[in-house]
């Protein structure tokens, strides 16, 4: 499977202000996802990181508030935006790799904002 | 709206029995299912896949997929105290809008 790689791990922001997560993979993947969890909760798709074209959002998640970049094959960022409390998450970069498109996650970021 | 339902539990099962746990999705379109193990602060790491009906194992996991009635289950044998953990069920759909969605997921404490 892919080693993928993110940072920061955690972050402790402001509110008002912008946090932007980095994912690296250590090989070339079609489909890259960026998922929320929140405490004691599942996984929440927020977008797919498309390679050379726009994200494409899930409902209640908007481009302004999570832009997405994805510029090659391995890597891509999310920015969380004017940040408020109620974005304190755990955000995670995901890849699909392999037969049947498996999804592999990096360690997550954990975001808390005050 | 596609989704995918779990049991929340907390399920409790005593060590060496057999852990039953049961997932249901809305869409028939759903081309491949998944079952992760997230321990807590930890991130979801993948246990089985399967993709056609009938049942797929792997040590002492079994997956079990009917698309028909649109169900999902994994059995977890002989449990151990280190399979305590929440189970995410999730499904895929692979078109224009790949997407994979999770589950609520499932508590699981194996108690000694």
């Amino acid at each position: 499977s892919a080693v993928i790689s993110q940072k920061p791990s955690r972050d402790i922001c402001q509110r008002g202000t912008s946090l932007t997560i980095q994912c690296q993979v250590d090989s070339q993947v079609t489909m890259m996802f960026w998922y929320r969890q929140q405490p004691g909760q599942s996984l929440t798709l927020i977008a797919t990181a498309n390679q050379g074209s726009e994200a494409t959002y899930e409902s209640g998640f908007v481009i302004d508030k999570f832009p997405i970049s994805r510029p090659n094959l391995t890597f891509s960022t999310l920015t969380v935006s004017n940040m408020s409390p109620e974005d304190s998450s755990i955000y995670l970069c995901s890849v699909a790799q392999g037969a049947g498109e498996k999804l592999f996650f990096g360690s997550g970021t954990q975001l808390s904002v005050l | 709206q596609k989704e995918v339902e779990q049991n929340s539990g907390p399920l409790s099962v005593p060590e060496g029995a057999i852990a039953s746990l049961n997932c249901t999705y809305s869409d028939r379109v759903s081309q491949s299912f998944f079952w992760y193990r997230q321990y807590s602060g930890k991130s979801p790491e993948l246990i089985m896949s399967i993709y056609s009906n009938g049942d797929k194992e792997d040590g002492r996991f079994t997956a079990q997929l009917n698309k028909a009635s649109q169900y999902v289950s994994l059995l977890i044998r002989d449990s151990q105290p280190s399979d305590s953990a929440t189970y995410l069920c999730a499904a895929a759909w692979y078109s224009s809008a790949s997407k994979i969605i999770f589950g609520s997921g499932t508590r699981l404490s194996i108690r000694p």
